[in-house]
């Protein structure tokens, strides 16, 4: 089954430990990006990548890191996680990028108290 | 800078009835345009795709319209059922590879 693969969905950590949101597509797209979704702001892009060791910034990028060294997949690491960060995240891939179908996650929940 | 924008932000219509879900763009530099759909709790789901050269698409009781000169899309559904319930949102991709997504529209189909 074609699908984007979030861990984990739900986590709850404390200010300052840094966490990693793994994601993984079993499509073999070249296109990957990041996105966190908050009440009132909606979707906004954090990071994206076209290719294996391409990546570049989306409109939030500040306190949000991402690597690319397997196409498969696209971890989101949070170095210092502060409470600004708590919010519904989620990844997407498509294949190839300008004409392709974007295919969703299920979504991580990170509360950061 | 991209904003999309979508009307109404909510809308409640009783079962069976036709309806307009409507997004605008301000820059018609894109490469397509997607209409998602957002159940609560859940992952975004692709309904339809339209390439900046089409003018429309067409995927069952779901038919997407878009006019790139006027910065305008629409979703039409047709015979709406209570499973249609949830929230639609579209994107636009422009030419840095960015996805711009709407705010969204909360549908309530009532049985």
């Amino acid at each position: 089954e074609a699908q984007v693969t979030q861990n984990p969905r739900y986590l709850i950590t404390v200010t300052g430990k840094k966490l990693t949101v793994t994601c993984s597509q079993n499509m073999n797209h070249e296109y990957m990006s990041w996105y966190r979704q908050d009440p009132g702001l909606g979707l906004r892009q954090i990071y994206y990548s076209m290719n294996v060791e391409v990546t570049d910034k989306g409109d939030v990028p500040e306190g949000y890191k991402v690597s690319r060294k397997e196409k498969r997949n696209f971890p989101l690491i949070l170095e210092s996680p502060s409470p600004n960060q708590t919010s519904l995240y989620f990844c997407a891939s498509s294949f190839p990028p300008y004409t392709g179908e974007l295919f969703f996650g299920e979504g991580s929940r990170l509360t950061v108290l | 800078k991209q904003e999309v924008t979508q009307i109404p932000a909510a809308l409640s219509v009783p079962e069976g009835e036709n309806l307009v879900l409507n997004c605008s763009f301000t820059d018609s530099a894109i490469y397509n345009l997607q209409w998602f759909r957002q159940d609560p709790g859940k992952g975004l789901t692709s309904l339809l795709l339209i390439q900046s050269s089409q003018r429309e698409q067409t995927s069952g009781r779901l038919n997407a319209s878009l006019d790139k000169s006027s910065g305008r899309s629409t979703l039409y559904i047709a015979a709406s059922q209570p499973g249609d319930s949830a929230t639609y949102l579209c994107a636009v991709e422009d030419y840095g590879q960015n996805f711009v997504f709407g705010p969204g529209t909360r549908l309530s189909v009532l049985p």
